[in-house]
Order: structure tokens, then sequence, then C-alpha cells
């Protein structure tokens, strides 16, 4: 089945430091990939996606490319603010499983002033 | 765009009790909807996918019976939760996907309902 790893938190940061979280994933078939953010007590938003290899999804800084050949799609920004303090988690899309989403762990962000 | 809203926000309730929580995409009609369960600091566990009219799925080790969901328009859903139990406190969150939309594989999400079980 479709699975998704992704590193385990927390991560701790100073502001304007560099954020890479790593994501890998298996999929029986050609799944499109998301990365999620969750700020605490709220529902999860769509960060960016990619649904095509060698796609490059970007939003507020984060970007992260949609690799096939080695089945990943890590998550990075130049330079992290203490507003982007938050739960992010990695996931796939497969349509061979009715656009089921499968997520990974989560990985918890925390940047410091 | 592709709004979803989720009332009430946040619930308490006695034990042994019912309670209703509904899912709305509010710009946009959804074909299918899907209802998560989140565990303090731990991921999102779906629990059913339903379609407008029809029957829901339900994934494995979810008690059908005790969490009732219906998906009677396009545009809502509910789930309810029967005899509730104080291990029934969480997060639940609901999606919606849809046919109409361009992205049909993009899950738009609700802000999620807090559940507390006395």
């Amino acid at each position: 089945g479709d699975s998704v790893t992704q590193m385990e938190g927390p991560v701790t940061l100073s502001e304007e430091a560099f954020l890479t979280i790593n994501c890998t994933y298996t999929a029986t078939g050609y799944p499109s990939l998301f990365w999620y953010v969750q700020y605490p007590g709220e529902g999860l938003q769509l960060l960016l996606k990619a649904t095509k290899a060698d796609d490059k999804g970007s939003n507020k800084g984060f970007e992260a490319t949609y690799r096939k050949e080695t089945t990943s799609f890590h998550l990075e920004k130049g330079s992290v603010q203490v507003s982007d303090s938050a739960v992010y988690f990695c996931a796939l899309s497969d349509r061979g499983s009715n656009y089921k989403l499968t997520f990974g762990k989560g990985t918890l962000l925390t940047v410091n002033p | 765009g592709a709004v979803v809203s989720q009332h009430p926000s946040w619930v308490i309730c006695k034990s042994g009790t019912s309670v209703k929580i509904e899912c709305r995409s509010l710009d946009f009609q959804a074909t299918t909807m899907f209802w998560y369960r989140q565990f303090p600091k731990q991921s999102l566990m779906l629990m059913a996918t339903s379609n407008e009219g029809s029957k829901a799925t339900y994934e494995q080790g979810v008690e059908k019976d005790k969490f009732l969901i219906n998906h009677a328009s396009l545009t809502l859903s509910t789930l309810t939760v029967t005899s509730a139990h104080p291990e029934d406190s969480s997060f639940y969150i609901c999606s919606a996907i849809s046919s109409f939309l361009g992205s049909y594989n993009e899950q738009f999400f609700g802000p999620g309902t807090r559940l507390t079980v006395l």
C-alpha cells in the first residue's frame, strides 16, 4: 500500500535559518504530492502541491520538488519566520485509492526569535 | 474559493449522549467527503469516505454503528458520534473533493471540531 515517511521532529530553528523537512513516499500508482500545514488548534491548510515528476510546488517562500527517481518531496524554506511555527504534514493522493490522502506523521517546527 | 466549514467548532457533551458534527462545502459541490480523527500531537487518521447519496465506506477498525455518516447532499455531510464516551474525545476534521473542480485530486479541509466527552 501507499505510505509516507517524513522527518521526525520536533525541529527547532532560529529566525532566518534554513529549513528542510525530508519526505519520502511509496505508492503503487503515480501519486500527487502535498505539503499541508496545521497551526495550533486549527485544521489543515494546503501549503503546496505537485502532480507530476519534476514539478516544483511553491508558496509563501516554501518549496518542494517532486523527485520520482528518489521518491521524495522534501520541503525547504530559505529563511524561516516565527510565524512559520506549526506542524507540517507530507501527504500523497493516489487515483488508484480513490484520491484518499495518505499522511506522514507530521513534523513540529518551532521557530525562535 | 473551495471553502469547507464545520459546525460546531467545539463541543462538550456528557458520556452516553450523541453528538452531530456538520461539514459543508460553501462554494462548490462536493462529490466526495472524508472524515478524519486526530489525536493530540499525531497525524490524521482517515475514518471514512462518503459519496453523496450512498453509504459511507469505513476504514478498517472504525465502528460504523458508532460513527454514523450521512452525505445527504452535494454540500453537506454529517458525522454523528453515538453514545459518546471519554475515549471518543478528539479533533474531528472533514475534507471534500469535487469532480467539478479542476483540482479533482485535491482535498479541501474544514477547520476541525474539538469534541470533549465528560
